[in-house]
């Protein structure tokens, strides 16, 4: 079965930095085109961004709020996938979930349970 | 950005009820609609994509129509583990963007 699992979710104070970890198994990873999607508490999903698979360009993009913020990275040797955050505010407190996207379905297929990140002084 | 609205926002409904959940976009998105489902403590779930064509697994109770604007997800028998929060997104154009959600609850 395949499984995301995302890590690295803790309490940062605005200002500062913190790098998610998404892993990925029984997946051929290297192929995927991977997001990262979150969820303030108690609100809907946003996506937060996007990479293609090395073998497509391995080229980025992100949503305006985190764009200059936010990098989305990927270690095709280790099946895992990242997101580094920097300049964190307090509005990026939220469950982030990585996420394949289907290019054949045009959907995200399989999700990880989330990683919760928490800015606050 | 293409804005994705819900409705109803939440409703209560019964084990056996039909439930519909409409999406409208802000513009027209062809038929680049999906739908996923939402419980605690579990990962989401894919239930429907290009607006009408059911995910591998997923029963057929579940069904999606619409095209350009308006879109409906419909659970013909509502079972007791279908109460979750359903969302809409768009996969049109990016930013790719999602409804609020519909949180369905027991009556």
């Amino acid at each position: 079965e395949v499984q995301l699992v995302e890590s690295g979710g803790g309490l940062v104070k605005p200002g500062g930095s913190l790098r998610l970890s998404c892993a990925v198994s029984e997946f051929t990873f290297s192929n995927a085109w991977m997001s990262w999607v979150r969820q303030a508490p108690g609100k809907g999903l946003e996506w937060v961004g996007r990479i293609k698979s090395k073998t497509d360009g391995g080229t980025t993009d992100y949503a305006a709020p985190v764009k200059g913020r936010f990098t989305i990275s990927r270690d095709d040797s280790k099946n895992t996938l990242y997101l580094q955050m920097t300049s964190l505010k307090t509005e990026d407190t939220a469950v982030y979930y990585c996420t394949t996207k289907n290019r054949i379905l045009d959907a995200f297929d399989i999700w990880g349970q989330g990683t919760m990140v928490t800015v606050s002084s | 950005d293409i804005q994705m609205t819900q409705s109803p926002s939440s409703l209560s409904a019964s084990v056996g009820d039909r439930v519909t959940i409409t999406c409208r976009a802000s513009q027209s998105i062809s038929r680049y609609l999906n739908w996923y489902q939402q419980k605690p403590r579990k990962a989401l779930k894919l239930l429907i994509y290009a607006a009408s064509s059911l995910q591998i697994g997923v029963p057929s109770r579940f069904s999606g129509s619409g095209s350009g604007t308006d879109f409906t997800l419909t659970i013909s028998s509502l079972q007791p583990e279908d109460f979750a929060t359903y969302y809409c997104q768009q996969s049109y154009t990016m930013p790719w963007t999602f409804g609020q959600g519909t949180k369905v609850e027991i009556k």
